[in-house]
């Protein structure tokens, strides 16, 4: 079965710019979890999608943002990048919602915003 | 709040027992995952307390006391491969809470 797929694996960008992540969730999964890592902060959660509808979401600001497809590929979208976005983004795909279920995370993406 | 607490580092030698503990100040949670981060690597799940007790599973062992708001992670027979990150983590709320990650190095 094929892992958890993130593209692009590396970004770099401009202060002011907007960014498109993917993330491809293991087949059958349908929940799909983002995360923002950094050395600071630490693996902080962004949102959880779950069958094309937001469930959960951390406290950042609305900059950051999501959706869910019908084949539960999820994009994040970040706009108006400030230099503290840098970081690694991981995305997490599990059978179920909630943190009951096992997550099985991607390679991340690494996102430099300069 | 919602906050988890791990030590920083930790540092044994092969061969040998360690425990990473994880305490937090959280409430109505469902349970206590752990996961391992490699460098440059991707967190990968090791186990699930969803339950007061003993979670066992092969070299790792996890354990949760949700009366007394703690949990710990049990590596037995050290390899220089589990140098890594660990976290704990819970669900708290509308919210998935990752610790700050101990970081466990392995010495030959």
């Amino acid at each position: 079965k094929a892992g958890v797929t993130q593209t692009p694996r590396y970004l770099i960008k401009t202060r002011g710019q907007q960014v498109t992540l993917s993330c491809s969730p293991i087949s059958g999964h349908r929940s799909v979890s983002w995360y923002q890592q950094t050395p600071g902060q630490g693996l902080q959660f962004l949102f959880e999608y779950f069958s094309e509808t937001q469930r959960n979401k951390g406290n950042f600001p609305g900059r950051f943002s999501g959706r869910q497809f019908s084949n539960s590929r999820s994009e994040m979208n970040v706009s108006t990048l400030e230099l503290g976005d840098s970081a690694l983004y991981l995305c997490a795909s599990s059978f179920g919602a909630g943190g009951n279920y096992e997550q099985y995370f991607g390679p991340g993406t690494r996102l430099t915003v300069t | 709040g919602q906050s988890l607490e791990q030590p920083s580092e930790v540092t044994a030698v092969e061969g040998a027992i360690v425990q990473i503990n994880c305490t937090y100040q959280t409430s109505g949670f469902y349970g206590l995952s752990w996961y391992q981060q490699h460098d440059g690597g991707a967190p990968t799940f090791l186990s699930y307390n969803a339950l007061d007790g003993l979670e066992e599973t092969g070299r790792f062992s996890s354990f949760l006391s949700r009366s007394d708001s703690y949990g710990y992670l049990l590596l037995q027979e050290l390899q220089m491969k589990d140098s890594a990150s660990y976290f704990c983590a819970v669900v708290y709320g509308q919210n998935f809470v990752f610790g700050p990650g101990t970081r466990l190095s392995v010495l030959p």
